[in-house]
């Protein structure tokens, strides 16, 4: 089945700095890729997705790039915000639309 | 578009009592999940049904979990009897159950097992 390995929290930051949180995944077939957020008090969303090897996806500043020969899908941002804080998390979808979670990471920036 | 329904939003119970959560998805999603998350812990997936079939339910405790999803719309998770590690939040979410689309996620219902 699918699996994720996400890079441990919590990530402290001061705005403006560069983030870059790491994510590894194993699956069969060929999965899509997701990153999802959590902010404070509120439901998990979509953040961005890439859908096959080589995509970008981007969204709010944030990008990931589908890496298929490393399988990984690492998530960065040039100048975080306060506003970023939340937690992240890596999820790739794999057969049958199933959606396996990272543990996520805690992201806390300070102003 | 109306998003993921869920209901309640916060439960207590004490140990060994039943509950139920419910949730609809959003209209003409075919794919519903439920998962467990547990504070501090990314989500885990309990069952996900396909229109009302079961794909997976691998990591669902079937001793005291049971899930439907009846006429392949709404869903309801019960839990019968509960124990104080079910504390956590369920979260239902659904998408269109095709290829590489988007999960929407309900609010959640926040369980506390006493």
């Amino acid at each position: 089945g699918n699996s994720v390995t996400q890079m441990e929290g919590p990530v402290t930051l001061s705005e403006e700095a560069f983030l870059t949180i790491n994510c590894t995944y194993t699956a069969t077939g060929y999965p899509s890729l997701f990153w999802y957020v959590q902010y404070p008090g509120e439901g998990l969303q979509l953040l961005l997705k890439a859908t096959k090897a080589d995509d970008k996806g981007s969204n709010k500043g944030f990008e990931a790039t589908y890496r298929k020969e490393t399988t990984s899908f690492h998530l960065e941002k040039g100048s975080v915000q306060v506003s970023d804080s939340a937690v992240y998390f890596c999820a790739p979808q794999g057969s049958n639309y199933k959606l396996t979670f990272g543990k996520g990471t805690l992201l806390t920036v300070n102003p | 578009e109306a998003g993921v329904a869920q209901s309640p939003r916060y439960k207590i119970i004490e140990k060994r009592q039943s509950v139920a959560f419910w949730c609809n998805p959003i209209s003409g999603h075919a794919t519903l999940y439920w998962y467990q998350q547990i504070l501090g812990q990314g989500p885990k997936l309990l069952i996900q049904f396909q229109n009302n079939g079961v794909v997976d339910d691998s990591q669902l405790p079937k001793d005291r979990f049971s899930a439907e999803r009846l006429k392949g719309v709404d869903s309801t998770l019960k839990i019968q009897p509960a124990k104080l590690e079910d504390s956590a939040v369920y979260l239902c979410a659904s998408s269109l159950g095709v290829d590489r689309v988007e999960a929407f996620f309900g609010q959640g219902t926040r369980l506390t097992v006493v």
